[in-house]
């Protein structure tokens, strides 16, 4: 069964970093890219970036270019997302999602709530 | 502001048809397929349709998409009160270089 888990909600001051992980089983890690997608409270979805598992390469929304890094370790099968310089409007829900570099798919975290006060 | 275009809104009564609508531009839904999810309340996104009109295993065939040109749909067929979500289409854009969605679309079940 394919799995993407989360790390758990975290909460932060403006001005900080956040890291969120993701840790895949059930598929071959580096056989599909990873997104990672934003939703802030009761608004849409936006995409923020993708690494593609096998050779590290990235695109970033261009939104969210020189805030956010986004990588994949393979020794744990886990990706990760860092934004940093982070501001009330980055409250939101994170999440990552296996596909295609064209096509965010078939299987999606549990979600992160990053919650951004002072 | 969302690069592509849904309505805000949809609605019908259990067993009719609703379609929903996402308008874009050449570079984007004009080069390239489309997606659908489906979003539930509370839950994360769930692929529904890609490329244009395939479903994913375990998508009921009532759900269909459609494309022409720099628009497309999505058609749900004898509606189900657990169909009350919301919808987002998306594409790849490729003069942003990655895929951007649509506003959504929450879906009511009358």
């Amino acid at each position: 069964e394919v799995q993407l888990v989360q790390s758990g909600a975290e909460v932060k001051k403006p001005g900080a970093t956040v890291k969120i992980s993701c840790k895949v089983s059930g598929y071959t890690f580096t056989d599909y890219y990873m997104h990672w997608v934003q939703q802030a409270p009761g608004k849409g979805l936006e995409w923020m970036g993708l690494v593609d598992p096998e050779d590290g390469e990235t695109i970033y929304a261009e939104k969210f270019q020189g805030r956010v890094t986004i990588t994949a370790d393979t020794s744990t099968d886990t990706a990760y997302m860092e934004l940093s310089s982070l501001r009330s409007e980055d409250t939101a829900v994170y999440y990552c999602a296996t596909g295609e570099m064209a096509t965010i798919g078939g299987y999606w975290g549990q979600g992160t709530l990053v919650t951004v006060s002072s | 502001q969302s690069v592509l275009t849904q309505p805000p809104s949809a609605s019908g009564t259990p067993g009719q048809r609703v379609t929903i609508s996402c308008s874009g531009s050449s570079s984007n839904i004009g080069s390239n397929t489309v997606n659908w999810y489906q979003q539930l309340p509370g839950t994360a996104p769930k692929l529904l349709i890609y490329r244009n009109n395939q479903r994913p295993s375990g998508v009921p065939d009532r759900f269909s998409g459609s494309k022409s040109g720099t628009s497309a749909s999505l058609a749900i067929s004898g509606l189900q009160s657990e169909d009350e979500a919301d919808y987002y289409c998306a594409a790849w854009d490729d003069s942003l270089n990655g895929p951007v969605f649509g506003g959504g679309t929450k879906l009511t079940v009358l």
